[in-house]
């Protein structure tokens, strides 16, 4: 069963310290990993999109990285603003139409 | 501006009075999507629509009814409500339905209650 994984569910930072979140998954063949980011109250926002083992996407303080079983998303010296639940998802090459998502981490940064 | 736009935002309603949730797309979509997000479960696809008179079930779709008549549009029915679906919706759409991905634009969310 194609299933998502992230973790921790939830992360406090101090403002500057860097660390990075968890996105495991298990998937039939994988056609894309993506990550989202939703703050309080409003739709999840695309950052990411990762297609293949070793790929890297990068944006501002966002780095993603991608292996055959998960993703991280690395965070370098977060600021206040930064804080938000981080979304990850895939893409099965047997559904062109299903992505499935994780739960989400909550990531607070404190100033 | 490019957007994904869902009416109402907030609904409080009681178990079995038919409601329906409206989403339009100004990005000439062909691809548009539900989902419900609940407190550790994620968000889980409800119904999705890869062009227009082409609808399709997802992961949870009881209680649910969808219609595309319109590229643009994608309304959610709930025929009789239950506690159950008080919930968080989202509406979504993307570019193209083909075996390809494009990024996904999200509406604003719909917070649901029944009573």
């Amino acid at each position: 069963e194609d299933q998502v994984t992230q973790s921790p569910e939830a992360l406090r930072l101090q403002e500057g310290e860097s660390s990075s979140l968890n996105c495991s998954y298990t998937v039939s063949g994988l056609r894309g990993l993506f990550w989202y980011r939703q703050d309080p109250g409003k739709g999840p926002e695309f950052l990411f999109t990762l297609y293949s083992a070793g790929e890297e996407k990068e944006k501002e303080r966002l780095k993603a990285t991608l292996t055959k079983k998960e993703s991280f998303l690395h965070i370098t010296a977060p600021k206040p603003e930064d804080s938000a639940t981080y979304l990850c998802a895939v893409q099965a090459e047997s559904s062109a139409s299903k992505i499935i998502f994780g739960s989400g981490t909550r990531l607070s940064i404190r100033p | 501006e490019a957007q994904v736009t869902q009416n109402p935002r907030y609904l409080i309603t009681v178990t079995g009075k038919k409601l329906t949730v409206t989403c339009s797309q100004n990005m000439n979509h062909e691809y548009m999507s539900w989902y419900r997000q609940d407190p550790g479960l994620g968000l889980r696809q409800i119904y999705y629509s890869m062009n227009v008179e082409v609808t399709d079930k997802g992961d949870v779709p009881e209680g649910y009814k969808v219609s595309r008549k319109e590229k643009r549009n994608f309304p959610l029915i709930l025929e009789s409500p239950s506690p159950n679906q008080t919930s968080l919706y989202f509406c979504a759409s993307r570019l193209t339905s083909a075996f390809s991905y494009n990024e996904q634009f999200f509406g604003p969310g719909t917070r649901l209650t029944v009573l």
